[in-house]
């Protein structure tokens, strides 16, 4: 149990058109899911927390405008990377909060390598 | 501030050995949860230990288990008998009950086990 799952795994695209990165929780339902991007051999950096139903609240420094997220249901959120440019070219991984027994546990999807040229 | 602090970037043991990786972290919250997760070549982050600060008793599963220790702040893993496949980057993180409910992560440590 408590799988997520991301698609793209690995996206390559040209500066200045925009990438959506999908983020689902395949057998649970995710009331809260999390954004990171992670840069190489760093650790993760929270971009934004994504409610169901409601606005993300996003991170000191992470423009809400460029990186846009939707979480239209309990098993499925979306980061949008709008205009992207070669800075935002980074490892980008979500999260689901799993509520079992032990609260507040996120579990990861693999990860999309996104490539800006 | 809440952090965690590992400070290990690196480690290195033989296969079949035991090993244990240092996490201390700081918050002035008496209620949280601590975690072990670990991050193969994949690059896929897989939960490896958890647990809850009101309890005493040490988190164990399998070969892997924690040294909490509360008053000091600190929640080492061990490995014992270290296989191939436990090669990756492995980060300590918490997170506050009730709180903001965001994972602190610390930096992480790369451990390779060797054949």
């Amino acid at each position: 149990g408590a799988v997520v799952s991301q698609h793209p795994s690995w996206v390559i695209c040209k500066s200045g058109t925009s990438v959506k990165i999908e983020c689902r929780s395949l057998d649970f339902q995710a009331t809260t899911m999390f954004w990171y991007r992670q840069f190489p051999k760093q650790s993760l950096m929270l971009m934004a927390t994504s409610n169901e139903g409601s606005k993300a609240t996003y991170e000191q420094g992470v423009e809400k405008d460029k990186f846009l997220i939707n979480h239209a249901s309990l098993t499925l959120s979306t980061l949008t990377v709008t205009s992207a440019h070669p800075e935002d070219s980074s490892f980008y991984i979500c999260s689901a909060e799993f509520r079992d027994n032990f609260p507040d546990t996120q579990y990861f999807g693999p990860g999309t390598r996104l490539t800006v040229l | 501030a809440q952090t965690v602090t590992q400070s290990q970037p690196e480690m290195s043991v033989q296969e079949a050995e035991t090993v244990t990786l240092s996490c201390t972290y700081d918050t002035s919250e008496n209620n949280y949860y601590l975690f072990w997760y670990k991050q193969p070549p994949s690059r896929q982050m897989i939960l490896v230990i958890r647990q809850e600060a009101y309890k005493q008793q040490n988190a164990t599963e399998n070969r892997f288990s924690v040294n909490f220790q509360k008053a000091a702040k600190s929640f080492s893993l061990k490995i014992s008998d270290s296989q191939l496949g436990d090669t990756a980057m492995y980060f300590c993180a918490f997170i506050v009950v009730q709180g903001a409910q965001k994972l602190v992560f610390g930096q992480g440590t790369r451990l390779t086990i060797n054949p």
